[in-house]
């Protein structure tokens, strides 16, 4: 059975670097055609994409995050990774991993979520 | 860039009645469009893509329609259960997956 799961700070510092990875447990990341992605969603507010990657490593971003947002893909691991550089207040949020159906597909899977604070 | 625009926001209603909602793409998207639903501290559901194919494990008092711009997500009869909010979302158009701001459906 198909899991993800969220892992990394729930506090991070103002200007500094968030982290997390998502460990992907029932499918070999790098023999699928599926594409990962992150979201997240701030207190009280709706969900925002922030990128995608295919099992490849290319990697999509949406366009207001794209100066400060990486994701990178682990094989090896089974895992793939964000970071989010010059954190605000504002990036404080439950940030998702999910997979999406091949080809550009919606997300059908989705992790538990983690929260993430950005506060000194 | 592309815009997703839900409307409602907010939505009253009772166990039964019929709900539509709708999402406006600001540009033609086909019919590359999910639905999602998410209850207070879950994580979000799929209940529909490609505008219209309910999701396995889906109710099926819900329904999608539309194509290019235009979408609705009906709830034929709508049931306890269904209370929650209703993410629109547009995939494998200009290599962005953008949702709507979401609609909340509350107990009237």
């Amino acid at each position: 059975q198909l899991q993800l799961h969220e892992s990394g700070a729930g506090l991070v510092k103002p200007s500094e670097t968030l982290s997390l990875t998502c460990t992907v447990s029932g499918v070999s990341i790098s023999s699928s055609l599926y594409f990962w992605g992150w979201i997240r969603q701030p207190p009280g507010k709706g969900l925002e994409w922030i990128g995608g990657l295919s099992s490849s490593g290319r990697t999509y971003y949406e366009p207001s995050l794209e100066s400060r947002v990486s994701l990178s893909v682990d094989t090896s691991k089974n895992q793939f990774s964000l970071n989010l550089t010059s954190v605000t207040a504002a990036d404080t949020a439950v940030y998702y991993c999910a997979r999406a159906l091949p080809d550009f597909g919606p997300y059908d899977v989705w992790g538990q979520g983690t929260p993430v604070t950005v506060s000194s | 860039d592309i815009q997703m625009t839900q409307s409602p926001s907010t939505l009253s209603a009772s166990v039964g009645d019929r709900v539509t909602i709708t999402c406006r793409a600001s540009q033609g998207i086909g019919m590359w469009l999910a639905w999602y639903q998410q209850k207070p501290g879950k994580v979000p559901n799929l209940l529909i893509y490609q505008a219209s194919i309910l999701e396995s494990g889906a109710p099926s008092r819900f329904s999608g329609s539309g194509s290019g711009t235009d979408f609705t997500l009906t709830i034929s009869s709508l049931q306890p259960d269904d209370f929650a909010t209703y993410y629109c979302q547009q995939y494998n158009t200009y290599f962005m997956w953008r949702f709507g701001q979401g609609t909340k459906v509350e107990i009237k």
